[in-house]
């Protein structure tokens, strides 16, 4: 019973690089999402996907893409890490739309120098 | 957009106290979160509540949806309890419709 998978939980990029955060799920939910959290700020949501195939953008996705080929994983890729993009980074899922319960990965650490 | 405050920002409490945290929301909503962020960064989903109340074990959550407030109560607290919580209010539509607080910090001392 893993629930949400997020891997790696730290990283370090230089500025210029890229990467791409792994994020599967083991609960057949449709809805997934990426956020990011910034000290003293709320969660921002960057994209989200409504099931597989499909996939929209939220408040922060400048710098990011995303795909959605299959229900379980969403990988979050960033492309050219800029100073930026240093942040803590949130997948999470839940059954049906946002009024019902969010389901959250451990998150990933992620530091561009 | 919705706009969510959380009181207090920081809050340091004895052991046993029963503690109180508010969280207020400027738009209508169909579903309010509370959630709990451990000090080693994985958050954890509380509690999700539409109208009224609900409980697991010592936490009890409550919504007012005309006066536009929910409080998350923490009976007979411990330090384990010591967390950031966060709200979140869900105004409905597509995923954007989710305005996080910017969470409550909460120290727990023996």
């Amino acid at each position: 019973n893993a629930g949400v998978t997020q891997t790696p939980k730290f990283r370090i990029l230089k500025i210029g690089q890229s990467m791409t955060l792994q994020c599967t799920q083991d609960m057949n939910h449709n809805y997934m999402y990426w956020y990011r959290q910034d000290p003293g700020m709320g969660l921002k949501l960057i994209y989200y996907s409504v099931g597989a195939g499909i996939t929209d953008k939220g408040e922060v996705p400048n710098g990011y893409n995303v795909s959605r080929s299959t229900t379980e994983d969403f990988p979050l890729r960033l492309e050219l890490a800029a100073p930026s993009q240093t942040s803590v980074y949130f997948c999470a899922s839940s059954r049906d739309r946002l009024n019902s319960p969010l389901h959250f990965g451990n998150g990933t650490r992620l530091t561009v120098t | 957009k919705n706009e969510v405050e959380q009181s207090p920002q920081n809050l340091t409490a004895q052991e046993g106290e029963f503690i109180t945290i508010n969280c207020s929301y400027s738009v209508g909503i169909s579903a309010l979160h509370w959630l709990q962020q451990h000090p080693g960064g994985g958050i954890v989903s509380l509690f999700m509540l539409s109208s009224g109340k609900k409980k697991h074990g010592r936490l009890i959550a409550t919504i007012n949806i005309q006066e536009k407030h929910s409080s998350l109560h923490i009976t007979a607290s411990h330090p384990r309890d010591s967390a950031v919580y966060i709200c979140a209010a869900y105004s409905g539509g597509g995923a954007d419709g989710l305005t996080f607080g910017k969470g409550t910090h909460l120290i727990i001392q023996p």
